[in-house]
């Protein structure tokens, strides 16, 4: 089993939707969570990081951790077709930091 | 501001060749990483150095070498490329290891090993 899961898509939605991406996790340790979007053939861009539980909100973006459940999610609010990309979640606890495998997301205009 | 530079952005190898991967990072960081993605799989780290003069192996360093050259610049060498390196390889950089989660990554090199 993985140490994060996150499913790979592709999700595709309309513009103005809300878009929900999500993780899971199964080592306790972690306690820093990050966001990254990856444009095609790009490189990983952070979009936010949160630690501990908790929200955190930048503009359009939100970010959710659920430490409980071994949950994280980001939710993506009047979603635009730039917004199109995968997404990649990753976790730290001490120096150790797991990425997810990404979401490919595509925003439809 | 350029970020992190990789060079080159392409690269075909034929299996037995050598060939040392570019990273320079002008953010002053202290802390420099090599990661792997392949298809299915979230990003493998390599190598990091944490900072100049030291470097020490990741989750995934067979087959691969680092070299610290300064504060900036953070190289990787596959001596004798195999298929299985066939991979995009990426550099980051952050302002110190505990700093991780605030790293940037640079464009990638995509390397076909043949």
């Amino acid at each position: 089993q993985k140490e994060v899961e996150q499913d790979p898509g592709p999700l595709s939605v309309p513009e103005g939707a809300i878009v929900s991406l999500n993780c899971t996790y199964s080592n306790s340790a972690f306690q820093y969570f990050m966001w990254y979007r990856q444009y095609s053939r790009k490189g990983p861009e952070l979009l936010m990081y949160t630690y501990s539980s908790g929200n955190k909100e930048d503009g359009r973006f939100t970010a959710q951790v659920d430490k409980s459940s071994k949950y994280i999610s980001l939710f993506i609010r009047d979603s635009q077709p730039s917004d199109s990309a995968t997404y990649l979640c990753a976790m730290r606890g001490g120096f150790k930091t797991i990425f997810g495998a990404g979401t490919r997301l595509f925003v439809k205009a | 501001n350029a970020g992190v530079t990789q060079t080159p952005k392409f690269q075909v190898l034929k299996t037995g060749q050598s060939m040392t991967l570019q990273c320079a990072q002008d953010m002053n960081h202290n802390s420099m990483y090599w990661y792997r993605q392949d298809p299915g799989m979230g990003l493998r780290l390599i190598y990091y150095s944490a900072s100049e003069g030291t470097t020490d192996k990741g989750e995934v360093p067979n087959g691969y070498n680092v070299s610290r050259l300064n504060k900036r610049e953070f190289s990787l060498r596959l001596e004798s490329a195999a298929p299985s390196q066939t991979s995009v390889y990426f550099c980051a950089s952050s302002e110190a290891l505990d700093r991780v989660q605030r790293a940037f990554f640079g464009q990638g090199t995509r390397l076909t090993v043949v």
